[in-house]
């Protein structure tokens, strides 16, 4: 079965500084991975999603992540945060059974004005 | 256009009721599902339907039953509700055609979430 670890529960940054969500998966199969931020009080949203297309994606409001196959990682990564950045941040990786997504734990973004 | 839209956003009930939460999606989608999210945020599927048949039904207790009159709509049904079952229950569809033998599986459809259903039992 497939499955992701995000690092760290919660990270805050400063306004303008990067910002870096760690993930690895673990897979027995070519894995296809996702990342989904949950604003306060609000359903999931698809930030991006790798698909073996190009192992550099890039998403909506900035955010990019890098399949590397060598690290079993997809970091998410964006540049220059912003205070709307601050949100709850999902790692998920398509089960091989079609249909189901199996979520890391989040990880809580604050943005420091 | 709410393209996924759930029924109550709160709900509040004591133990040992019943009660149910409807899904509808616009999207045109075969796939829908019912996720639960705990109180630490950790999100785990609970069902799937395609096309108004069960594909995927994880170890949920039997008080929770799932019905999809048509490919639109999945609602859930709680019997003898817990305190253990306060969460936030998400639905959620993808595009997801049936699975035919020899056709590609689509692990790569994106699933479009609704708002969700913050389920208090007092």
């Amino acid at each position: 079965a497939q499955s992701v670890t995000q690092l760290g529960s919660h990270v805050s940054v400063s306004e303008g500084a990067l910002v870096l969500l760690r993930c690895n998966y673990s897979s027995s199969v070519p894995p296809y991975l996702f990342w989904y931020v949950q604003y306060p009080n609000q359903g999931l949203q698809l930030l991006l999603k790798y698909t073996s297309a190009a192992t550099l994606v890039k998403g909506i409001n900035g955010f990019e992540a890098e399949f590397k196959k060598s690290e079993t990682s997809f970091h998410l990564t964006k540049p220059s945060a912003h205070m709307s950045d601050a949100a709850e941040y999902f790692c998920a990786v398509s089960d091989e059974d079609d249909y189901k997504l199996s979520f890391g734990a989040g990880t809580t973004v604050t943005v420091r004005a | 256009d709410t393209a996924v839209s759930q029924t109550p956003k709160y709900l509040v009930t004591q133990m040992g009721n019943d009660k149910s939460i409807k899904c509808e999606q616009n999207l045109g989608h075969d796939t829908m599902y019912w996720y639960k999210q705990d109180s630490k945020k950790f999100l785990k599927i609970m069902f799937s339907y395609n096309n108004k048949e069960l594909i995927i039904n994880e170890t949920v207790p039997n008080r929770f039953s799932p019905k999809s009159p048509d490919k639109a709509h999945l609602n859930l049904h709680i019997n003898s509700l817990e305190l253990g079952d306060s969460a936030v229950y998400f639905c959620a569809s993808s595009p997801g055609a049936k699975k035919l033998a020899g056709l590609a599986r689509p692990r790569t459809d994106t699933q479009y979430f609704g708002p969700g259903t913050r389920l208090t039992v007092l």
